[in-house]
C-alpha cells in the first residue's frame, strides 16, 4: 500500500496567489482529515470528511480556505488568496472507518507564502 | 479551548534514561487514546494506544499509563535512545463522532548520547 499521498511536497508562492494542496487517502479508507502544523500552534485540525461529506469544518481559519472531496480517492485544500501567515506544513490523514483506531498521515506539504 | 493538554513542551533526557510525557483531558466521551511519534520532515505515525478499560499497555520500551478517574495518561519511554528523539503527540478520540481526533500540543524529546 502506498499510504496517504500528498502533493506537492513543497510549495512556494507569493501572497495573493491561489494555492491548491492535494491528497489521495489510502484505498478503502472512508474518513479524511486535513491538519495544519506550525511551531506556534502545533497540529490543528482544519476539516474532516466522512464518506466524502464534510462533517466538521470548524477548524478552517477563514473563508479563504476551502476543502473538497469529490470522490473517495481524492481531496483538495485550497487557499485563495494566500497570505504569509498561511505558511505551515499541511497534513492529510485517513482512517478506515468507525471504531478504527489509527489515523494514517501523509508526508505533508510544506507551504511557504512570501 | 484545548481538549487535550500535554506537558512538557520539551524534554531532554540522557541516553538510557526514562522519558515521561503527560496528557490530561476533560471529556469523558473520549474512548481511545493514541500516542503519535513524528520525526522532522515526516507526518506523525502511531506509536502505541490504549483504551480506558486498561490501566497500562506496554510495547517494547514504550508504556502508556492510564488513570481514568484522574483523566490523565502518560507515555513512558524506558532506556531512551538518541533514535527516540522526535516530537510526541498524545491524542484522544471520540469514536462516536466519526473518530474525531483531538491532539495535544506536542513534546519535543531530545535524547542525548
Amino acid at each position: 500500500d502506498a499510504g496517504v499521498i500528498q502533493s506537492p511536497r513543497h510549495e512556494v508562492t507569493e501572497m495573493g496567489q491561489e494555492v491548491t494542496l492535494r491528497c489521495k487517502p489510502i484505498s478503502g479508507h472512508n474518513s479524511l482529515f486535513w491538519y495544519r502544523q506550525t511551531m506556534m500552534r502545533g497540529l490543528e485540525l482544519l476539516i474532516y470528511f466522512n464518506n466524502n461529506v464534510p462533517i466538521d469544518d470548524s477548524g478552517m481559519p477563514e473563508d479563504r480556505f476551502s476543502a473538497k472531496m469529490p470522490n473517495a480517492s481524492f481531496s483538495t485544500l485550497k487557499i485563495q488568496p494566500s497570505e504569509p501567515r498561511d505558511s505551515a506544513v499541511y497534513f492529510c490523514a485517513s482512517i478506515s472507518g468507525p471504531r478504527t483506531d489509527t489515523q494514517y498521515f501523509g508526508p505533508g506539504t510544506r507551504l511557504t507564502v512570501l | 479551548q484545548q481538549q487535550v493538554k500535554q506537558s512538557p513542551q520539551s524534554l531532554i533526557v540522557q541516553k538510557g534514561g526514562i522519558s515521561i510525557i503527560n496528557c490530561a483531558y476533560e471529556n469523558t466521551a473520549f474512548d481511545y487514546f493514541p500516542w503519535y511519534q513524528q520525526f522532522p520532515g515526516k507526518g506523525p505515525a502511531l506509536l502505541i494506544a490504549i483504551r480506558p478499560d486498561v490501566s497500562e499497555k506496554k510495547e517494547g520500551r514504550f508504556t502508556i499509563s492510564f488513570n481514568k478517574s484522574a483523566k490523565q495518561f502518560s507515555l513512558h519511554i524506558m532506556d531512551s535512545q538518541p533514535g527516540d528523539s522526535a516530537t510526541y503527540f498524545c491524542a484522544a478520540i471520540e469514536e462516536y463522532n466519526f473518530n474525531k481526533f483531538y491532539f495535544g500540543s506536542g513534546t519535543k524529546l531530545n535524547v542525548k548520547p
